[in-house]
């Protein structure tokens, strides 16, 4: 599976805008990128995921540049129960490790009042 | 749905004591995965089931781990005999068909102290 590269850590205004990015260069074809988040305490929890095309849902929007080496994960309005530990990873559905997500160190979004 | 459940939600226990994680998945899920959660290596994999059947069980750090799941809907990891190393927080989480989502549902993890 590819590596991924996150900032170990952003602030963000509350009611803004949350922009977390994430590099995965080595990137396959065949390969996901799926976005979780970790809230203190808590277990890990789903947010999306995408192949080439752009997504959203009623969390997020992961917005996958056209050569695939990056995305960007956007909280439209960014709340005090944001913040949290978000975790870009790289995923082949067709894997014989299907299944095996790899979670790196994360990006902690702090929202600030 | 309750989502996945954990028993107990913490645990402490002495060195060398046995000590056993329970899991309930969600209904219908056909995968089950236990992660160890530290400070210091982060969330890390330790075995995931298809079916009930261990696939990858390369992520359990030693003989004193053991995990097993006797039906769909229950799951135990048991350390035996547990150190002081093994303090973690371990979740559990579960998934429907893999290869079609990787989207995982956790659980809201044990916290286990070993003294």
């Amino acid at each position: 599976d590819a590596k991924t590269t996150q900032p170990p850590s952003m602030d963000c205004a509350e009611g803004r805008a949350a922009n977390l990015p994430c590099n995965h260069s080595t990137i396959s074809g065949n390969e996901y990128v799926y976005w979780y988040r970790q809230i203190h305490s808590q277990g890990p929890q789903y947010i999306i995921h995408g192949l080439k095309n752009n997504e959203t849902n009623e969390m997020a929007s992961l917005i996958i540049t056209e050569d695939r080496k990056s995305s960007t994960l956007i909280l439209p309005h960014a709340t005090l129960r944001d913040t949290a530990v978000y975790y870009c990873i790289v995923r082949d559905h067709g894997s014989s490790n299907t299944g095996k997500l790899i979670f790196g160190q994360g990006t902690t979004l702090q929202v600030k009042p | 749905d309750a989502g996945v459940i954990q028993s107990p939600r913490h645990e402490v226990t002495e060195m060398g004591q046995e000590v056993t994680l329970r899991c309930k998945p969600i209904s219908g899920h056909d995968y089950l995965f236990w992660y160890r959660q530290t400070m210091m290596r982060g969330l890390e994999l330790l075995i995931y089931f298809n079916n009930n059947v261990p696939i990858d069980d390369s992520g359990m750090p030693e003989d004193r781990f053991s995990a097993k799941m006797p039906n769909a809907s229950f799951s135990t990891l048991k350390i035996q005999p547990s150190e002081p190393r093994d303090s973690a927080v371990y979740f559990c989480a579960s998934s429907p068909l893999a290869g079609v989502t990787d989207t995982q549902y956790f659980g809201p993890g044990t916290r286990l102290t070993v003294l």
